[in-house]
């Protein structure tokens, strides 16, 4: 079974500041794909990453995936309380399933 | 909308009880997935779908059974609960991306179904 470690599992920040949340695994992902689920509803996606090294930005959001296929990254710039919320990793190892990371919480303060 | 929903949204049961959940899809699409969420966990797959009558298992599948008889319609079964399976289920149905931001499968959720087991 391939894991997918999320980090920090938590976070609590001030409103403005800047932040990045990691995702990491052991195994080569053919895709990654990171969602936000907010309390009481299931996870959104909001982008998927294909090609080791891509690069893609989504308003303040900025989404990595690294050289090995094996990590990518979230950074946020200038966080917003609307920010707040469970950011979900996803890794497509080859085969029709997709296995999620445990997340990190979020929290924006004002 | 994303055209899928769950029934019921919030269940209490009794250790021993069947308990049957539904994921109902209004686009047709032929991939459909099953999903707990427990705290340290994240999402992990149960059963999925791709097609009726087809079906196979995830990574948590003792102690759940599936059905799916029409495309819309995706059943998740425990057929005697115990306290361990109280959690959260969620559905989800692959979609097409439509934007290279999303790529080319789109995994959408439904709200969500809440059980305890007593």
């Amino acid at each position: 079974t391939q894991l997918l470690e999320q980090s920090p599992q938590f976070l609590s920040i001030q409103e403005g500041e800047n932040l990045t949340v990691y995702c990491n695994s052991s195994s080569v992902f053919s895709s990654l794909q990171w969602y936000r689920q907010e309390p009481g509803e299931g996870p959104v996606l909001l982008v998927t990453v294909v090609t080791g090294g891509e690069v893609k930005k989504l308003k303040r959001l900025t989404f990595q995936f690294g050289d090995a296929r094996k990590d990518s990254s979230l950074h946020i710039t200038a966080a917003q309380p609307g920010d707040t919320g469970l950011y979900l990793c996803a890794a497509n190892f080859g085969n029709e399933k997709l296995t999620f990371g445990t997340g990190t919480r979020l929290t924006i303060i004002p | 909308d994303a055209g899928i929903t769950q029934s019921p949204r919030h269940k209490v049961t009794e250790t021993g009880t069947p308990v049957t959940l539904r994921c109902h899809q209004t686009e047709n699409h032929r991939y459909m997935y099953w999903y707990r969420q427990d705290p340290g966990h994240g999402l992990r797959l149960i059963h999925y779908s791709y097609g009726v009558k087809d079906t196979d298992k995830g990574e948590v599948s003792d102690g759940y059974s599936v059905s799916r008889s029409k495309t819309e319609d995706f059943l998740l079964t425990l057929e005697s609960a115990t306290s361990s399976q109280t959690s959260v289920y969620f559905c989800a149905i692959r979609r097409p991306g439509t934007d290279t931001l999303h790529g080319a499968n789109v995994l959408t959720f439904g709200a969500g179904s809440r059980l305890t087991v007593l």
